[in-house]
């Protein structure tokens, strides 16, 4: 399957800051997805990441806050914007593989202070 | 995606066999049930997947129903390291670039 390496793999910020999260695969595909989990929740998809177009956001999250690049088809970028505590969560990226369903990143552990 | 119900938890004795079931009863003739794991602080893991028949592969095993309401997912030997939260989650096939949506999950406890 797949590998995904993202990076950081923590962080902790200042509140007002931003934070860039990268995800790289191995591999050209052709979406990437990327969720956040919040402390002690389930998985709540943020985006769809298409290459050369505008990334899809889900109700709820807005490009301001969350803007996506997607510069080729095995790199994306996500940044979390003037963080607030309430943003403390873990952030990962997912990519489809046909025969092995979602292969997931290993997430970025953020913290707001 | 259609719903899915899952027992919030679970226990099982390391070396028995854990069965965790799902309810799917909306689910619709093209939607696959899929299972996956997320050990803490890791990302999820992909633990296989079936339409109608049941599935087994070097993980687990799957149980559908002949309605397809409802699933079990089998792991025959429970380890400690199978301590983890397991998602059930219904979708059309790979290869549509379609989104996975998570529920709550089940958060099973496998006991010394």
């Amino acid at each position: 399957s797949a590998v995904i390496s993202q990076k950081p793999s923590r962080d902790i910020c200042q509140r007002g800051t931003s934070l860039t999260i990268q995800c790289q695969v191995d591999s050209q595909v052709t979406m990437m997805f990327w969720y956040r989990q919040q402390p002690g929740q389930s998985l709540t998809l943020i985006a769809t990441a298409n290459q050369g177009s505008e990334a899809t956001y889900e109700s709820g999250f807005v490009i301001d806050k969350f803007p996506i690049s997607r510069p080729n088809l095995t790199f994306s970028t996500l940044t979390v914007s003037n963080m607030s505590p309430e943003d403390s969560s873990i952030y990962l990226c997912s990519v489809e593989e046909i025969n092995y369903g979602y292969t997931f990143g290993s997430g970025t552990r953020l913290t707001v202070v | 995606d259609a719903k899915t119900t899952q027992p919030t938890s679970m226990d099982c004795a390391e070396g028995r066999a854990a069965n965790l079931p799902c309810n799917h009863s909306t689910i619709s003739g093209n939607e696959y049930v899929y299972w996956y794991r997320q050990i803490h602080s890791q990302g999820p893991q992909y633990i296989i997947h079936g339409l109608k028949n049941n599935e087994t592969n070097e993980m687990a095993s799957l149980i559908i129903t002949e309605d397809r309401k409802s699933s079990t997912l089998i792991l025959p030997h429970a380890t400690l390291r199978d301590t983890a939260v397991y998602y059930c989650i219904v979708r059309a096939g790979f290869g549509g670039n379609e989104k996975l949506t998570f529920g709550t999950g089940t958060r099973l406890t496998i006991i010394p």
